[in-house]
Order: structure tokens, then C-alpha cells, then sequence
């Protein structure tokens, strides 16, 4: 158990929706980031947030956004679905001033687009 | 940001002891060697993290030679329940403004009876 939630657990969209995705951190850490992992792939990284605000992004376009909330909760917005955006998305989170190697990751969320 | 190599699977037995070896021979000098763990349809879950030498914790040993132009992660005695996706990932300890974990494809680790 690492103390990282994410919700749904499954979700399946149509082309061109829109869909959020929730995580939630344990208390204290500030740091959360967001990955994308296809199938067969490792994780890559879509962005992280500190303290509310977006300090760094992948190679990922504006449609993928994100939300960080002062309660240790976040959000992963992504916009205008391509089918290409099936995958399990993960969460991860560290709190200030820990080894930046070891995050603490949530169980993902899979999403389906048709 | 040092490159790593892994061997794509291995296949062991329940008892064995498992080595799986990593390359990054563009490691830094002030970067650290990281593994993670990933079983199906969860997240990766951080294992170990070492510098030099060996460095040894309840689920694994690290052993990184002088040169840590590479490394080995071992698993005594694997269990079925060891089966998992292993990465190895290279960076520095604290966050100089690289913001991302880099992970590879990971090894693919299969545990039969």
C-alpha cells in the first residue's frame, strides 16, 4: 500500500470525449506527477505539480491537463480523445524534500478509448 | 540523462536466485541507480536505490561496480509471486530541475513452479 488512490479504476470513452481522472495523495506530499503507460511500455511522464502549480512537462500535447488541489488531490484532464490515448494512467507522489527516486506510486487508471 | 539497458525478460524457478543486470554507461557522477517494480495492472513500486558498492533491504540487493557503468539487481530465492516487470532508472538524488522518473521497457520476470 503505498497511500495513493486513484479513481475509476476502469474507464471506457469514445473518440473525442473528454475525461478526468482523480488521484489522491497522502498528507504531506506536495510533489505529484502524472504518467502515461501503453501497453508493453514503461511509464512516461506526462507533468508533475508542486504546490498547486505545473513545474514541469513531457513531451505530451496542451490537451493533456492537470489540477492540483490543496487537500493532496489531483486531476488529469485530457480533452479530445485519440485512440492512441488508451492506457493506464498512474499517479505518483513524494513528499518535500525525500529522494526524488522514489515516488510513491497509485494502483492507475485504464482507459479505454473506442 | 544516462540511457539504461535491460534484458527484455528471464525466465527462472521458485528457490532461484535472480540477477538481472542493467547498463547505463553514460551514468553521472552525482546520479544514483533506482529499481522499481510493476505487477500487472498496478504501479510501480520503488525497490532499491544505491550508489556504489552494495546496498541490501528486505526484497533485494544492488550491486554496482567501481566503474557503475552498470548494475545488478538481485532477488534471493523468487517466489511465484516475484513475477513482475523490473526497471532500472538512472538520476540524480535530488530534484535539480529534471522532473520526470525515465523509465525503460523494464525486464519481464517470469517465475515458474
Amino acid at each position: 500500500e503505498t497511500g495513493v488512490t486513484q479513481s475509476p479504476t476502469h474507464l471506457i470513452k469514445t473518440r473525442g470525449q473528454q475525461v478526468t481522472l482523480r488521484c489522491s495523495s497522502q498528507s504531506g506530499h506536495n510533489t505529484v506527477s502524472w504518467y502515461q503507460q501503453a501497453l508493453g511500455q514503461g511509464p512516461q511522464f506526462i507533468f508533475q505539480y508542486y504546490r498547486e502549480e505545473e513545474n514541469g512537462r513531457g513531451n505530451f500535447p496542451p490537451r493533456f491537463s492537470g489540477l492540483q488541489f490543496p487537500n493532496y488531490s489531483s486531476e488529469l484532464n485530457v480533452n479530445a480523445l485519440e485512440l492512441d490515448d488508451s492506457a493506464l494512467y498512474l499517479c505518483a507522489s513524494r513528499p518535500d524534500r525525500s529522494s526524488y527516486n522514489e515516488q510513491f506510486f497509485g494502483p492507475g487508471t485504464r482507459l479505454t478509448v473506442l | 540523462l544516462a540511457k539504461t539497458t535491460q534484458p527484455i525478460s528471464m525466465d527462472s524457478y521458485e528457490g532461484q536466485e535472480v540477477n538481472i543486470t542493467c547498463s547505463h554507461n553514460n551514468i553521472a557522477t552525482n546520479d544514483y541507480i533506482t529499481w522499481y517494480q510493476q505487477f500487472p495492472s498496478q504501479g510501480p513500486r520503488f525497490i532499491i536505490q544505491g550508489y556504489k558498492t552494495k546496498v541490501t533491504n528486505e526484497v533485494a540487493s544492488l550491486f554496482i561496480p567501481a566503474d557503475r557503468k552498470s548494475s545488478t539487481l538481485s532477488l534471493p530465492r523468487v517466489s511465484l509471486s516475484d513475477t513482475a516487470v523490473y526497471y532500472c532508472l538512472v538520476g540524480p538524488l535530488m530534484d535539480t530541475g529534471r522532473r520526470a522518473l525515465t523509465f525503460g521497457s523494464g525486464t519481464r520476470l517470469q517465475v515458474q513452479p
